[in-house]
């Protein structure tokens, strides 16, 4: 079945430490790539999108990811976090359903900054 | 220009009622997407809409649950019949094309007692 992964539930990290949250997805097909945070009791925010091109994609934030064909990987990096970054993270491809638009959703990563 | 709007942001109701969510979508978007989402679940979609016209239903279930985006007004989602499974967070997204960015709305958060 087509998929999307995201490797770790929860992510702990101290404040100005690099953090890496990682997805994976399934597909035959060419997709696009995205990643969005949600802050608590919010609605989701783009951080960033792989359409074409370049596969290291520069977001919001100081958020960066790379978009990887052969591992079928488009993890999501920052090289120092604030504790502002505290929120859920999913990652979504779209390109797998039926109709080719809907975004297909990981479970998300709770990452927590603390000071 | 507005972001996507969702109303009510909270809606409690009791088993065997039903449910009514609002979406407006950006200025200038004409692609709808609703999307759930349970607890200590990511979000799933539902269903695509494009003005009159449902698209990809997928995502919904057979059953209770049905949605609109008519010529004029807001697009909606109905649950008939609510039952305590239906407590989640209900998101719209829009976009101005197909294959596009979505944005996303704060969300309808639905309670069944």
């Amino acid at each position: 079945a087509q998929s999307v992964t995201q490797l770790d539930s929860q992510v702990p990290v101290f404040e100005e430490a690099p953090v890496e949250l990682r997805c994976n997805y399934s597909s035959s097909v060419s997709v696009y790539l995205f990643w969005y945070v949600q802050y608590p009791n919010q609605g989701l925010q783009l951080l960033l999108k792989y359409l074409s091109g370049s596969t290291l994609v520069k977001g919001i934030n100081g958020f960066e990811a790379e978009f990887n064909k052969s591992q079928t990987s488009f993890h999501l990096r920052k090289p120092s976090v604030h504790i502002s970054d505290t929120a859920e993270y999913f990652c979504a491809v779209s390109g797998l359903n039926q109709a080719g638009t809907a975004l297909i959703f990981g479970k998300g990563t709770t990452l927590s900054v603390s000071s | 220009n507005a972001g996507v709007m969702q109303n009510p942001r909270h809606l409690v109701r009791r088993r065997g009622q039903e449910a009514r969510l609002r979406c407006s979508p950006m200025k200038g978007h004409s692609h709808v997407y609703w999307y759930r989402q349970l607890p200590e679940e990511g979000l799933k979609f539902m269903v695509y809409l494009q003005k009159e016209n449902i698209i990809d239903e997928s995502g919904m279930p057979k059953e209770r649950f049905s949605a609109e985006f008519p010529k004029e007004g807001p697009s909606i989602l109905r649950i008939q019949q609510v039952v305590r499974g239906d407590s989640a967070a209900y998101f719209c997204a829009s976009s101005p094309a197909a294959y596009n960015e979505q944005f996303f709305g704060p969300g309808t958060r639905l309670t069944v007692l």
